[in-house]
C-alpha cells in the first residue's frame, strides 16, 4: 500500500531535550516535505527537498533541521524543543512538478507537545 | 502578502445543497498549481481536486469541482449534493513551478453539513 508513515504519531517532551520525527514513504518519491498545522494559521511548510541531499527553507524553519539521505526517508528534528513548537506536524510527498498526478501524500501527523 | 486567502473561517449546508467555498491566490508566475484538501476530524489530509494554470477547462471529481478564474486569481471549490460526511476543515494550496515547488495552503475553511 502506498503511504507515508510518521513515528512518533504522539510526544511530550521537555523544552531543551532534543528529539527526531521520523518520516518515511514507499512511493518513490523525490520531493519530500514537512509542515505544521495551527489552529487558525493553516499548514505553513517548514522545509522541503527536491531529491536526496537537496532541502530548501520553508515559511517557518526556524528551530528545525531536516536531512534527506535516503530517498524515503526525511526526519525532522527540533535539536531545542520550545513550547511555541507544539503543534501537529505532517510530513508529505509527491513527485516533482506540476500536474494532477503530483499531489502530496501526507502522512497520519505527529502531534507534539512541549512543556 | 499572503499566497492563499481563505476568508471563510466557518461555513454552514444543508444537506443535498451545493456550497461554494472561496479561495484566492497571489502569484506572479505564469506555471503554477491548485489544489484542495480536505482533512475530516479523524486528521489525515484526503487530497480533493487540482487545477493547472494552463488547464482551459475547470477542473471536476465527482461531486467536486474547480470554478477557475485566472484573471481574477481565483480558485473556488463548489461541492454539489453535500453530504454528512463533507463536514470537515478544508484548505485551498498552490504550488509554483518557479519557486522551487513550494507549497503554499490557506488558512482554510471548516465546513458543517446540516441535516
Amino acid at each position: 500500500e502506498a503511504q507515508v508513515t510518521q513515528n512518533p504519531r504522539y510526544l511530550i517532551t521537555v523544552t531543551g531535550k532534543k528529539l527526531t520525527v521520523t518520516c518515511s514513504q514507499n512511493m518513490n518519491h523525490e520531493y519530500m516535505s514537512w509542515y505544521r498545522q495551527d489552529p487558525g494559521l493553516g499548514l505553513r511548510q517548514i522545509y522541503y527537498s527536491m531529491n536526496v541531499e537537496v532541502t530548501d527553507k520553508g515559511d517557518v524553519p526556524e528551530g528545525y533541521k531536516v536531512s534527506r539521505k535516503e530517498k524515503r526517508n526525511f526526519p525532522l528534528i527540533l535539536e531545542s524543543p520550545s513550547p511555541n513548537q507544539t503543534s501537529l506536524y505532517f510530513c508529505a510527498s509527491s513527485l516533482p512538478g506540476l500536474s494532477s498526478y503530483n499531489e502530496q501524500f501526507f502522512g497520519p501527523g505527529t502531534r507534539l507537545t512541549v512543556l | 502578502a499572503q499566497k492563499i486567502t481563505q476568508t471563510q473561517p466557518g461555513m454552514f449546508v444543508q444537506e443535498k445543497e451545493a456550497v461554494t467555498l472561496d479561495c484566492t491566490y497571489d502569484t506572479s508566475d505564469q506555471s503554477y498549481g491548485l489544489f484542495w484538501y480536505k482533512q475530516p476530524s479523524s486528521g489525515e489530509m484526503i487530497f480533493l481536486i487540482y487545477q493547472g494554470s494552463y488547464d482551459e477547462q475547470n477542473a471536476t471529481e465527482g461531486r467536486y469541482s474547480l470554478n477557475f478564474q485566472k484573471a481574477r486569481k481565483s480558485a473556488n471549490l463548489v461541492i454539489s449534493a453535500s453530504q454528512l460526511g463533507d463536514s470537515a476543515m478544508y484548505f485551498c494550496a498552490m504550488r509554483e513551478a518557479n519557486t522551487g515547488n513550494q507549497f503554499y495552503f490557506g488558512t482554510g475553511t471548516s465546513l458543517t453539513v446540516i441535516p
